[in-house]
């Protein structure tokens, strides 16, 4: 059975750092592009970032270009998210996504709550 | 970035009825080279992460009630839901994959009349 686990959320200050994880079993991670997706409570979907099969490309948005970085480790069949110089509007639900093909988010973890408050 | 739009932004139908949601995208979603739309439909119900019901505009993904279709291609898409179940209430994103950044559309909530 495929499955994503996310950990590392929880409550820190603006201008803090958090990493989040994302544990990937069932599947090679490594076979597919992952994702990084985000939704403030009681609001819509926000996509923050991905990375491909061998970690070489990565895309951002620009909300989170220069403070994020989306990394893997594919002997550890896990996924990161660095995020640095946090702010209040960065407070969310994170939740790690893989493609099924190409942007198709077909597995999804139950996601982990970031909180960004002094 | 392309914008995704989403009508309505809630519906109200009764069991067994038909319901529908329209996404419109800010630029044709239709790749030339493979004559696919990129563009993907969500369902979520309260917390639980999204469920991919359709991709490619039309496919649906596997499991997914062939209650569920899509339709659409280039900037205006579809999701019909053929028979209103009362386990298909829910919050429905449009999905546009076609370029970096991914967006969605703002959300339809779909209730029971």
């Amino acid at each position: 059975e495929v499955q994503l686990v996310e950990s590392g959320g929880g409550l820190v200050q603006p201008g803090g750092s958090l990493r989040l994880s994302c544990a990937a079993s069932g599947f090679t991670l490594s076979s597919n592009w992952v994702n990084w997706v985000r939704q403030v409570p009681g609001k819509g979907l926000e996509w923050v970032s991905r990375i491909n099969g061998d970690g070489s490309t990565t895309h951002y948005a620009d909300s989170v270009k220069g403070r994020f970085t989306i990394s893997r480790d594919n002997a550890k069949n896990t996924l990161y998210l660095q995020m640095n110089s946090l702010r209040a509007e960065d407070t969310a639900v994170y939740f790690c996504a893989r493609d099924k093909s190409w942007g198709e988010l077909t597995y999804w973890g139950q996601g982990t709550l970031v909180t960004v408050s002094s | 970035d392309i914008v995704m739009t989403q009508s309505p932004d809630s519906l109200a139908v009764s069991l067994g009825e038909r319901a529908t949601i329209n996404c419109k995208s800010s630029q044709s979603l239709l790749y030339g080279s493979n004559n696919k739309n990129y563009l993907g439909w969500y369902q979520q119900k309260p917390g639980q992460p999204p469920k991919l019901l359709i991709y490619w505009a039309s496919a649906r993904e596997s499991g997914v009630p062939d209650r569920f279709s899509g339709s659409g291609s280039g900037t205006d898409f579809t999701l019909t839901i053929s028979s209103l179940q009362a386990e298909d209430v829910a919050l429905y994103y449009c999905q546009q994959y076609y370029s970096t950044p991914w967006t969605f559309g703002q959300g339809t909530k779909v209730e029971i009349k």
